[in-house]
């Protein structure tokens, strides 16, 4: 199995850029994938195969990666993006891992 | 286009649990398939994941050996029982497949919830 590092908690005031970061050492090897979940729903895919966009998906999501770091990044952020997000790796060999998520706060 | 988990409950430490999820609009037996679940307060965890045919089955090191993974394509319908069911297994089991081409989870389940309790 492999692991995915995320930061427990990101704020972001309304209007502004939030970046959330996913970390491991499969990332290079690997696709990485975005989901959001709100309290009490189901996880929603925001990114996926590292940096495309879902149709119905904001514009304002977007994903970057450099080696063994990936990036969510959301520009111009709103009260609605308040949310955990996880980034999400593997497939290959059959396993799957979700990062620890990370709560994003907008105020 | 939905997935729909039932068989969910309060069952006491070692015993048994069935969880079934209903797939509809769209053809079930060409994607592979997964079961996902998150504790009460925490993440999401990877639990098992079938091929669209049946043929192989993978699953998260901290359930093999206890939880199975199945399908019936003429049902169209996921399974995973749990045995030998530990406190540590209690959350909300999600089934989710990849069904758009974009991911292996681009459709969810809301869930059904597992408490391991005496």
């Amino acid at each position: 199995s492999f692991d995915l590092t995320q930061p427990p908690s990101v704020s972001v005031s309304p209007g502004q850029t939030a970046r959330i970061t996913c970390s491991g050492d499969s990332l290079p090897k690997e696709y990485v994938y975005w989901f959001q979940q709100k309290p009490g729903q189901a996880p929603l895919l925001v990114i996926y195969k590292d940096t495309e966009r879902p149709a119905g998906v904001p514009e304002r999501f977007s994903a970057s990666t450099s080696g063994t770091i990936v990036t969510l990044t959301i520009t111009g952020a709103q009260a609605e993006d308040e949310a955990d997000y996880y980034c999400q790796s593997g497939g290959s060999g059959g396993l799957h891992v979700f990062g620890p998520g990370t709560k994003v706060t907008v105020l | 286009v939905q997935l729909v988990e039932s068989g969910g409950g309060v069952v006491q430490p070692g015993r048994s649990l069935r969880l079934s999820c209903a797939a509809s609009g769209f053809t079930f037996s060409h994607h592979g398939m997964h079961w996902v679940r998150q504790a009460p307060g925490k993440g999401l965890e990877w639990v098992a994941m079938i091929w669209y045919d049946g043929s192989s089955q993978y699953y998260a090191d901290s359930v093999r050996g206890r939880f199975s993974i199945s399908r019936d394509n003429a049902k169209d319908t996921l399974y995973l029982e749990l045995n030998s069911l530990r406190a540590e297994d209690t959350a909300v089991y999600h089934c989710a497949g990849g069904v758009n081409g974009t991911s292996a989870f681009d459709l969810w389940g809301q869930g059904t919830m597992v408490t391991v309790s005496s």
